[in-house]
Formats: structure tokens, sequence, C-alpha cells
């Protein structure tokens, strides 16, 4: 069955520091794979996904996130954190017949200090 | 383009009461998806329809879950019998027929059971 992981529950960083989430999966085939950002508040937004092609995926915001087959990962990153992008990141991959239902890792939250 | 709704957002009630949520989709999104969200963890698929047709359950769903999509417009989740297990986030999602096709979640409704 498909999984994810995402090793780390909090994540603590200064304003303007570089960020990496881990995400690694477990899947048999070619995954479909996304990162969702929750607000308090608000509903799941989708930073970016990736099907195929470049397995560097740009997405909104100023985040990116690498595919590594050989790592089973997908990893998030941004180079430059705002204080408003403190929040609860959760990485998916696609399952089912059509890679449409989501089995989404626990969750990394994450913390900026000004 | 109002995005997905849902109603109530909140609801508190006690052991062994029925609730009933309701979920607006996306106008022109043909699929609409349930999840459950518990504290501390991603969210878990508990069904989806494409239009009118229920195409996928997941074991999470007891027999005392039942959900709907009169019409193929929008879909209601029905807790029967609640228990306090049922506490949680129950997001809803929409999107197109695409396997590629985004997800877009609603804000939740949160059910506390008593």
């Amino acid at each position: 069955a498909q999984s994810v992981t995402q090793p780390d529950i909090h994540i603590t960083v200064s304003e303007g520091a570089s960020l990496e989430l881990r995400c690694n999966y477990s899947y048999g085939a070619t995954p479909y794979l996304f990162w969702y950002v929750q607000s308090p508040g608000q509903g799941l937004q989708l930073l970016l996904k990736y099907f195929s092609g470049d397995t560097l995926v740009q997405g909104i915001k100023g985040f990116e996130a690498e595919f590594k087959r050989s790592q089973s990962s997908f990893n998030l990153r941004k180079p430059s954190v705002l204080w408003s992008d403190a929040a609860e990141y959760f990485c998916a991959v696609g399952a089912g017949e059509y890679g449409n239902k989501l089995v989404f890792g626990a969750g990394t939250i994450l913390r900026v200090k000004s | 383009d109002t995005g997905v709704s849902q109603d109530p957002r909140h609801k508190i009630t006690k052991r062994g009461q029925n609730v009933t949520f309701r979920c607006d989709p996306i106008s022109e999104h043909n699929r609409l998806y349930w999840y459950r969200q518990t504290l501390g963890q991603g969210p878990e698929f508990l069904t989806y329809f494409q239009n009118e047709a229920q195409l996928e359950k997941s074991r999470l769903l007891s027999d005392r879950f039942s959900a709907e999509r009169p019409k193929g417009s929008f879909s209601t989740l029905e807790i029967q019998r609640t228990e306090q297990g049922d506490s949680a986030m129950y997001l809803c999602a929409s999107s197109l027929l695409g396997f590629t096709d985004t997800q877009y979640f609603g804000p939740g409704t949160r059910l506390t059971v008593l």
C-alpha cells in the first residue's frame, strides 16, 4: 500500500533562512506527488505537484520540490523563508486506480522566528 | 470561482446523535472527495464521487457513515449514532475529471462529539 512519511513533526527556521521539508513515499510505480499547505482556519492549498518529466518542480509562493526516485523522496525547499510561511505542510501521494485518492503524510509544522 | 464551501464549519453533538455535513464543490467539477483529519495527522481518504456515482469507499467508512451526491452537485456526509472517536475535521475537495487535475479543498467541518 502507498504511504508517505514526513520525518519532522516540527521545524523552526529564522526568517530569511533556507528551508527543506522532507518527504519519503512508498509506491511501486511512478508516483504522483503533491505538497499542500494548511494555515489555521484555512483549507489545504496546493503548493506544487509532480506527475512526470522534469524532476525539479516549481510551485507557488517561491517553493520548489525535487523528485528523487533512487531515494523515494520528494523534498520541499524554499531559499528564503517569510514569516507568513508559518503553517503546516503535508506531502501526499496519489493512490488508487487513477491516482486521484490522496494519501497524506502526518505533516510538518513550520515555525518562523523573526 | 467561489471555491469549495462546507457547512457547518463547526458542529458539537452528543454521543449517539446523528449529524449531517454539506459540501458544495466548485461548480464545474465532476469529482468530489471526502477526507477526515484527526489532530496531529494528515487527512485520510473516506470516499469519492464522480458526478453522482460513489466510486470508492475507504474501509474507514463504517456502516454508520453514508455519503450522497444527488444530481452530481453538492454532497452530504451523514454520521449516525456518533461516537467520541468520530471527533475530527471533515474535509471536502473537488476536481475536474483528469487524473492530473488538482483537488481543491474546502475549509472543513470540525466535529466534536461529547
